[in-house]
Formats: C-alpha cells, structure tokens, sequence
C-alpha cells in the first residue's frame, strides 16, 4: 500500500469554525490531490497539488485552500466550515500524470 | 465540460455470473483512461491505467478494453463472486495534460454479487 496517511480521520465541528485536515504522504511523489465524495457525486477535485508551493484549484473549489510546504505534506483548509462541507475528503497522490493515484483512508467530516 | 459516464448505474448479480459494464468518455485528444474498485467504507483502489486503443488489461477475473475512437472502455468480471461487489470508478485526465495528472472522475458502477 503507498503510505498515504490523513489526520483527523474523522472530525466534528461547528459552522463558522476553520477546520484543517492534513495529507502525508512517504512516497515522495509528486503530485496531491483532495476530493469530496458525496453521495450522486462520485469524487469531485477540490484542489491539487504539482509540487512544493505549486497548487491550482479543481472542479469544487469554492470555501477551501490549500498549502503545500512540504513534498510530503498537503493541507485543506475550510476556512469558515458549512454544513454544505459536510463530506468525505479523500487525499491521493501520484509520481506522474498518466500514473495511476493512490488514496488516502478518508477523514470524515460533519458540521453541524 | 468534459464528462465521463458510466453505465449502468448499480447492477445486481448472483454469484457465478458473468458481468460487464461501461465507461464513456469525450473521444478527442485521448491520454489515458483510468479503472479503480471501491469498497464501502474503503478507499478506491487502482485496476487499470489504459492508454492505447485496443488496449486490453487483465487482473484476476477482472479484465478491460479500451476503443479511443469511439470513446468507451468496457470492465468484465468473470464469474463474479461476493467479495467482487463494489463501485467501479473510471476516470480520464483532462486537457491540457500538464495539469498535474488531475482527473475527472464518473459516477461508478455499483455492483452488489448475492451468494
């Protein structure tokens, strides 16, 4: 299994609050990646990654950044949480763009 | 907006039975097609990257085909059994294909295989 881990792996939180959920990967690839999954939705890009300080945004970008200091970590921020942000957020990684992506365990997430 | 559709939408099979299911994606400046299998309460798992028309890739009983041409690519488990059920994910990347390796995915197969 690529060692993908994220933390919290699962969260409860308020609306209004900023909530950040982190990705660490041991692979030193290059490229990460956050997704929702919600239900009639599949998994929806949110934001991705394609190197250190290097981030665009994905299809459902809105009320979230993301930092990337590190090769081995990715943050998500919500800055403000909403209950529409309540989902689960998938981090995948790969080493190169026609590679397949490797996923994290999920981190559940619910706001109240 | 480039779109990725498969179908059916869930399927049902008894255990034993041969099934197959359908990934439709935008023709034009192909690059790679993915297939991942995904368990409840699991994360998706990789099966495929396919990237050449006529393609064709085997894991187990699982196996796939690929016709850029017409844009679809075709799963097929063999006698599936219990522990096939899942949702099975396609996904391209879209263009322009420096962009990070990011893809789009569909909306999956749920396959449910009854003993």
């Amino acid at each position: 299994d690529a060692g993908i881990t994220q933390s919290p792996r699962h969260k409860v939180t308020e609306t209004g609050t900023p909530v950040t959920l982190r990705c660490h990967q041991t692979e030193n690839h290059r490229y990460m990646y956050w997704y929702r999954q919600d239900p009639g939705h599949g998994l929806r890009l949110i934001h991705y990654s394609y190197g250190v300080k290097d981030t665009d945004k994905g299809e459902v970008s809105d009320g979230y950044s993301v930092s990337r200091s590190k090769t081995e970590d990715f943050l998500l921020t919500l800055e403000s949480a909403t209950s529409s942000q309540t989902s689960v957020y998938f981090c995948a990684i790969s080493g190169e763009t026609r590679e397949t992506q490797y996923f994290g365990p999920g981190t559940r997430l619910l706001v109240l | 907006i480039l779109n990725v559709e498969q179908s059916p939408q869930s399927l049902h099979v008894q255990e034993g039975d041969s099934t197959n299911f359908t990934c439709s994606f935008p023709s034009s400046n192909f690059y790679a097609l993915h297939w991942y299998r995904w368990e409840t309460a699991k994360s998706p798992e990789a099966l495929f990257v396919m990237t050449l028309n006529g393609d064709e890739k085997k894991k187990g009983r699982i196996s796939a085909t690929l016709n850029t041409k017409e844009g679809y690519s075709y799963l097929y488990i063999k006698g599936s059994q219990p522990e096939d059920s899942a949702t099975y994910l396609c996904a391209f990347p879209p263009p322009p294909y420096n962009q990070g390796g990011k893809l789009i995915f569909g909306q999956g197969t749920e396959l449910s295989v009854k003993p």
